[in-house]
């Protein structure tokens, strides 16, 4: 099945500088790869998302890029903020018997010090 | 408000004393899934549905019973809990298409198997 690795597993940055956060998946297949934020004591929520027929896709501060050739995905914040402290998880996705399988990493814990 | 709801949020139980995680969802989504979350291992997938009647086992399903006789309901049953499923548990649905692979969360269960 997929595997999704994830690091670094802590990440901690100033406000204002730039954080990455870097996955790898295994299987080829995977064709969608969402990021997810959990903020503490809440159930992880979407950020941004990207599919395999696209590079790069950015949304205000946060960008995702994609190499399908080197099967590696990266989250990118920049100027960061207090509010951005929070749990983030990368994700791979394939279809498997009619139904989109999701397999997360681990997390990154982002700490940004004001 | 679209949401997914879970009850209870914490729970502390003896082992081998049975008990369900309700979950509900009011969005009319097909797609729902348990999780457990652990430290250092991420996202686990226990169960997921299809929907109505349709359910299948996820990467940790040892130990664990579900079932979907309504769209909106998914509870997850613990019919003999042990410490090991000591963790924390997400419900999660979503409403897959073609472009639409968001899932929602929502705000987890605190399990304590003592």
């Amino acid at each position: 099945g997929e595997n999704v690795e994830q690091h670094p597993s802590t990440l901690s940055v100033q406000e204002g500088d730039s954080a990455v956060i870097k996955c790898t998946y295994s299987d080829s297949a995977s064709n969608y790869f969402p990021w997810y934020k959990q903020e503490l004591g809440k159930g992880p929520q979407l950020i941004i998302d990207i599919r395999s027929n696209v590079g790069e896709k950015k949304d205000q501060r946060i960008a995702v890029t994609l190499n399908k050739t080197a099967k590696h995905f990266s989250l990118h914040i920049t100027e960061t903020q207090p509010e951005d402290s929070a749990v983030y998880f990368c994700a791979a996705s394939l279809r498997s018997g009619g139904y989109q399988k999701v397999t997360f990493g681990i997390g990154t814990k982002l700490q940004v010090i004001p | 408000e679209a949401q997914v709801t879970q009850n209870p949020r914490y729970l502390i139980t003896v082992t081998g004393k049975k008990l369900t995680v309700t979950c509900s969802q009011n969005m009319n989504h097909e797609y729902m899934s348990w999780y457990r979350q652990d430290p250092g291992l991420g996202l686990r997938q226990i169960y997921y549905s299809m929907n109505v009647e349709v359910t299948d086992k996820g990467d940790v399903p040892e130990g664990y019973k579900v079932s979907r006789k309504e769209k909106r309901n998914f509870p997850l049953i613990l019919e003999s809990p042990s410490p090991n499923q000591t963790s924390l548990y997400f419900c999660a649905s979503s409403n897959w298409g073609i472009e639409t692979y968001e899932q929602y969360f929502g705000p987890g269960t605190r399990l304590t198997v003592t």
